[in-house]
């Protein structure tokens, strides 16, 4: 069965302390791998989707990288403004069905 | 370019009753997918709906049935509504074109107290 879990569930840096978010899955032949930004209250906001091992994305101050058995979100001197949930999800090739993760809920203190 | 809307953006019921949870995807899109999320935790896949038809489910009991319309547009409709229940609905759009996936993205939810 496809499975997602990420680690830690809270994280707490100071303002410009880089750090790294992991999210390890288990699927039946990766359809895709995806990073969401979640404020509380909201819907998830897309950041990165990733196809396959050794591929590298990134958006200001994050990078999201993937092996054939998990993923990183690195963040790098981050702002209290990028505190929020970080939510990982997988879709195997299996079928449809998009298995998320609990999150990394992510503090920022200036 | 009009991103995902949903309706109402909270609701208050009490158990036994039914609900209709309203999704506008976005243009461009033909997918709808729809999510549970309870408080601290993940969204969990509730059902996926292309060119108006249901093409995957979570675990999730027949209580919780769906529509999708000739303009993509959905309804997510739970009926018998449980204490359980009471979570954020999500509801993600996306393009799926010959088996080619392309991201999910998702509205704002639609907050649900069942008392």
């Amino acid at each position: 069965e496809d499975q997602v879990t990420q680690s830690p569930e809270a994280l707490r840096l100071q303002e410009g302390e880089s750090s790294s978010l992991n999210c390890s899955y288990t699927v039946s032949g990766l359809r895709g791998l995806f990073w969401y930004r979640q404020d509380p209250g909201k819907g998830p906001e897309f950041l990165f989707t990733l196809y396959s091992a050794g591929e590298e994305k990134e958006k200001e101050r994050l990078k999201a990288t993937l092996t054939k058995k998990e993923s990183f979100l690195h963040i790098t001197a981050p702002k209290p403004e990028d505190s929020a949930t970080y939510l990982c999800a997988v879709q195997g090739t299996g079928g449809f069905k998009t298995i998320f993760g609990a999150g990394t809920r992510l503090f920022v203190k200036a | 370019e009009t991103g995902v809307t949903q309706s109402p953006t909270h609701l208050i019921k009490t158990r036994g009753q039914q609900v209709t949870l309203r999704c506008s995807s976005q243009s461009g899109h033909n997918t709808v997918s729809w999510y549970q999320q309870a408080l601290g935790q993940g969204p969990q896949f509730i059902f996926q709906y292309y060119r108006e038809e249901e093409n995957g489910r979570g675990n999730f009991p027949p209580r919780f049935s769906g529509l999708q319309f000739p303009n993509y547009s959905s309804e997510l409709n739970v009926n018998a509504l449980e204490l359980d229940d009471s979570a954020l609905y999500l509801c993600a759009s996306s393009l799926e074109t010959s088996g080619s996936y392309e991201t999910q993205y998702f509205g704002p939810g639609t907050r649900l107290l069942v008392l």
